[in-house]
Formats: structure tokens, C-alpha cells, sequence
């Protein structure tokens, strides 16, 4: 299965914009690439995604490389809320994994007031 | 919006019992039910797929005796951890897929269960 590299914290301050990069050279052209993060003491929950054309939702955007060998996370305006454990995922579409998800250790997002 | 619950939230036992932790799905039906298992601050390791009417398929590693897995119906699934001992005290989640969403989109997961085993 394809590996995805996450730095392990970034901080920012509120209402600024915030880029989390993720590395996944070894991806698939089947692979998609999912977004989910997990706030303190809670389930995860899921963010964005998208295979090749960068993409927008009421939470974030997502950038994805010409060659989809990494991606990036974008909060417009941090708020203290964003504060959480973001992780990049890639999922592969069909095939016995079908929906399984493998959380790396993700990246520690600190918003600072 | 999707809502899985879980219960019960938080659960203290002993040593040796059994404890059956429950994942619903609240407004859809989810064909499939996923859970994991997450130590302190370690990321979710994936414990086993739930299939409705089938045998759950467990990961690598995971013992299928001593967590029982049953998805009785599109709404339920419960994980029954037997004999339970303290390292098997964590926090366990369950996610689940919408049966009706044929995507790659988003798995819906409950808040998690704190398991504390003395």
C-alpha cells in the first residue's frame, strides 16, 4: 500500500491560513486522497478528498500536484476549533481494501489565539 | 449530517470480565462497519472490518476470540472485548459507510469508548 509522509506538528496562529503538506510518491493512479482529522478525545471526522483536481468544501481545500506525488490542506482562516491531529490518507478504490483506512501518525495542528 | 453513536462512552471494569461496546448508525444504514483501537497518543490501528449478516475480517494480529465482533443488522454492530486485562485498556472507535453512498467519500465515525481495565 501506497505511504503517506505528514510533518509531525505545524502551528499557526487564528484566523490565519494554514498549509498541511502530505508526501505520497509511491501513489497509485487509483488512490484517492482523503483528509479526516481527529480533535482531542473524539473520532475522527472526515475533511476532503479528491484523485487528481484540486477541490474545495465549506472546510477546506485541497491542493493536489500535477504528478500527485504529494498534496496540501488548506484552512482559509484557522480558528481555535481547527486545533486537532490531521491525517492524509490514501484510499484505493475497489479491490479487498475498499474502504479501509490506515491512519499514519498524522500532523499536530496548534492554533494560537 | 451522518451520525454514528457509540456506547457506552467511558467504561471501568475488571480484570478477567467481558465488556460489549455498541456502534449504531443513526440515520442511514451502513452495509459496513470498521473498528479501531487507538493508545495514547498513538493513531488509530484498524482492528477489524464488520460486515451486516457476515463474519467480521479481522487485522493482522488482532485475536477474532477475544474480540467479538457482531453485526446483526444495518445499524448495529458491537465489539465484545472477553477477558478483558489492563493492556487491553484504550480508546475504541467505530466508523461506519453509508450503504446508499457508493464513494470513496467519507466513513462516519462514533466518539469513541475509553476502556479501563484494572
Amino acid at each position: 500500500d501506497a505511504k503517506t509522509t505528514q510533518p509531525n506538528s505545524m502551528e499557526s496562529n487564528e484566523e490565519e491560513p494554514v498549509h498541511l503538506p502530505c508526501n505520497h510518491s509511491t501513489i497509485s493512479g487509483t488512490d484517492y486522497i482523503h483528509w479526516y482529522r481527529q480533535l482531542p478525545s473524539q473520532g475522527p471526522e472526515y475533511v476532503i478528498h479528491g484523485l487528481t483536481s484540486n477541490v474545495n468544501n465549506r472546510m477546506a481545500s485541497l491542493a493536489i500536484a500535477e504528478d500527485r506525488k504529494s498534496s496540501t490542506l488548506i484552512l482559509h482562516r484557522a480558528t481555535l476549533r481547527d486545533a486537532a491531529v490531521y491525517y492524509c490518507i490514501l484510499i484505493k478504490a475497489g479491490g479487498t481494501s475498499y474502504g479501509k483506512l490506515t491512519f499514519g501518525q498524522g500532523t499536530i495542528l496548534t492554533v494560537h489565539p | 449530517g451522518a451520525v454514528v453513536s457509540q456506547h457506552p462512552s467511558r467504561v471501568i471494569c475488571k480484570s478477567g470480565t467481558s465488556v460489549k461496546i455498541e456502534c449504531r448508525s443513526l440515520d442511514f444504514q451502513a452495509t459496513t462497519m470498521f473498528w479501531y483501537r487507538q493508545f495514547p497518543k498513538q493513531s488509530l490501528m484498524l482492528m477489524a472490518t464488520s460486515n451486516e449478516g457476515s463474519k467480521a475480517t479481522y487485522e493482522q494480529g488482532v485475536e477474532k476470540d477475544k474480540f467479538l465482533i457482531n453485526h446483526a443488522s444495518l445499524t448495529l454492530s458491537t465489539l465484545t472485548v472477553t477477558s478483558a486485562h489492563p493492556e487491553d485498556s484504550s480508546f475504541y472507535i467505530c466508523s461506519a459507510r453509508d450503504r446508499d453512498i457508493w464513494s470513496y467519500n467519507e466513513q462516519f465515525f462514533g466518539p469513541g469508548t475509553r476502556l479501563t481495565v484494572l
